[in-house]
């Protein structure tokens, strides 16, 4: 079963620009969730895709953050314009449902510069 | 709301040897599910151990165990038999149930020496 893919892997925009994150879940898993790592700091949630709803975006820091998740299956998160505070780590995962736990990517670096 | 701390930013255990990480949480909700992630480097986040809070017999996977003392709210990881393979980022995670965001602790940088 293939896992979890993100990409890039890496990206370095300057601040303003736009940068757009990719995710992959799993097939067949419905959860599809967006965490950010802060270098130093911990991992935290922004927001939870069930299928193609928007069912938490509570931790989106602001609007200029957009999640979309066509058709239920691959998710984007993009960036316009990005900001200094925006570098970090990017996690994509997906889970069938919570008592499973999730499956995670490996992660997108942002680095804003 | 819920907290997740690891006192510990960095640990290191010999090969072969034992080494125990800490986590204790806060939550004020009953059912509630406990996860260890390990995080080798420029790798994906992989689930070691899950525990939920309603069953009071501590969970294993292989080298993998956990101390769970939910009066205590601790959670801690302990690893046997370390190899250099568990080199890596270890996060504790706490999620309610009916939420599906976990809450992260700040993680430990595990180093395993030969």
């Amino acid at each position: 079963e293939a896992g979890v893919t993100q990409f890039p892997s890496h990206s370095v925009i300057e601040k303003g620009q736009t940068v757009t994150l990719r995710c992959d879940p799993i097939s067949g898993h419905d959860n599809l969730y967006w965490y950010r790592r802060v270098m130093g700091k911990e991992i935290k949630f922004l927001l939870h895709f069930v299928k193609e709803s928007k069912q938490d975006e509570s931790g989106m820091p602001n609007n200029r953050f957009l999640a979309e998740r066509t058709g239920g299956t691959y998710s984007t998160l993009k960036v316009q314009p990005a900001e200094l505070e925006d570098s970090g780590v990017y996690f994509c995962a997906s889970s069938p449902g919570t008592v499973y736990g999730y499956t995670f990517g490996s992660g997108t670096r942002l680095t804003v510069v | 709301a819920q907290t997740v701390t690891q006192s510990q930013p960095e640990m290191s255990v010999q090969e072969a040897e034992t080494v125990t990480l800490s986590c204790t949480y806060d939550t004020s909700e009953s059912d509630y599910y406990l996860f260890w992630y390990k995080q080798p480097p420029s790798r994906q986040m992989i689930l070691v151990i899950r525990q939920e809070a309603y069953k009071q017999q501590n969970a294993t996977e292989n080298r993998f165990s956990v101390n769970f003392q939910k009066a205590a709210k601790s959670f801690s990881l302990k690893i046997s038999d370390s190899q250099l393979g568990d080199a890596a980022m270890y996060f504790c995670a706490l999620t309610q149930g009916g939420s599906e965001k976990l809450v992260f602790g700040k993680g430990t940088k595990l180093t395993v020496n030969p």
